[in-house]
């Protein structure tokens, strides 16, 4: 099945330690998403990246870290600079507008990170 | 900058009646996309229903379907026959032509109740 997997579902660390988010996806799409969601709040985006080895800040990039080494990777590492790094995080993915007349992102199932 | 609001908090309606969730959105943009995703306790975020802003049919997806006012920059969301499995996170989201960023609002929380 193809699809967006993100590990762990549930992630715990002491304040101060970085961390990285993992996100893989089988759907051979040239373009992946971080977001970060907190209640009463949408999604708001970290990094993006449209093809592999470039990326691009997103909204709220500060404190955050990417890489796209391979197609299918776009790890997230949450460093010890973000200030307030608990959250829901999610990653997706799109086949990239450039190729096609398409924008519909898909996500995966998200990771729960606490910071404590 | 494109702005989405949502203001709509939290809605319910009956299992089987019609609801209908309301976005506006601010862009001096001509050429754009609007979408639906559905968030259901899982969590996991689902596409509902895409618009393109140079079609002026509105989008129809089984139960789901929009009303797509370009110049009022309205795009609202009905539900036929809501089902339980209705319940959830709602997001109303924007991207330009050429622009793979969406911007979301900030959700509709709703409950189906039986």
């Amino acid at each position: 099945d193809g699809g967006i997997t993100q590990s762990p579902k549930y992630l715990f660390r002491k304040e101060g330690q970085n961390v990285t988010l993992s996100c893989e996806q089988n759907l051979n799409h040239d373009a992946m998403y971080w977001y970060r969601q907190d209640p009463g709040q949408g999604l708001r985006l970290i990094y993006y990246s449209q093809i592999v080895n470039d990326f691009q800040k997103g909204d709220i990039a500060e404190g955050y870290s990417v890489s796209r080494e391979k197609k299918e990777s776009f790890p997230l590492t949450v460093t010890s600079a973000q200030k307030n790094p608990t959250a829901f995080y999610l990653c997706a993915s799109s086949i990239g507008w450039v190729e096609t007349d398409s924008y519909e992102q898909y996500f995966g199932p998200g990771t729960r990170l606490t910071v404590t | 900058a494109q702005t989405v609001t949502q203001s709509q908090p939290e809605m319910s309606v009956q299992e089987a009646e019609t609801v209908t969730l309301s976005c506006t959105y601010d862009t001096s943009e001509s050429n754009y996309y609007l979408f639906w995703y559905k968030q259901p306790p899982s969590r996991q975020m689902i596409l509902v229903i895409r618009q393109e802003a140079y079609k002026q049919q509105n989008a129809t997806e089984n139960r789901f379907s929009v009303n797509f006012q370009k110049a009022a920059k309205s795009f609202s969301l009905k539900i036929s026959d809501s089902q339980l499995g209705d319940t959830a996170m709602y997001f109303c989201a924007f991207t330009r032509v050429g622009n793979e960023k969406l911007t979301f609002g900030t959700g509709t929380r709703l409950t189906i109740i039986p």
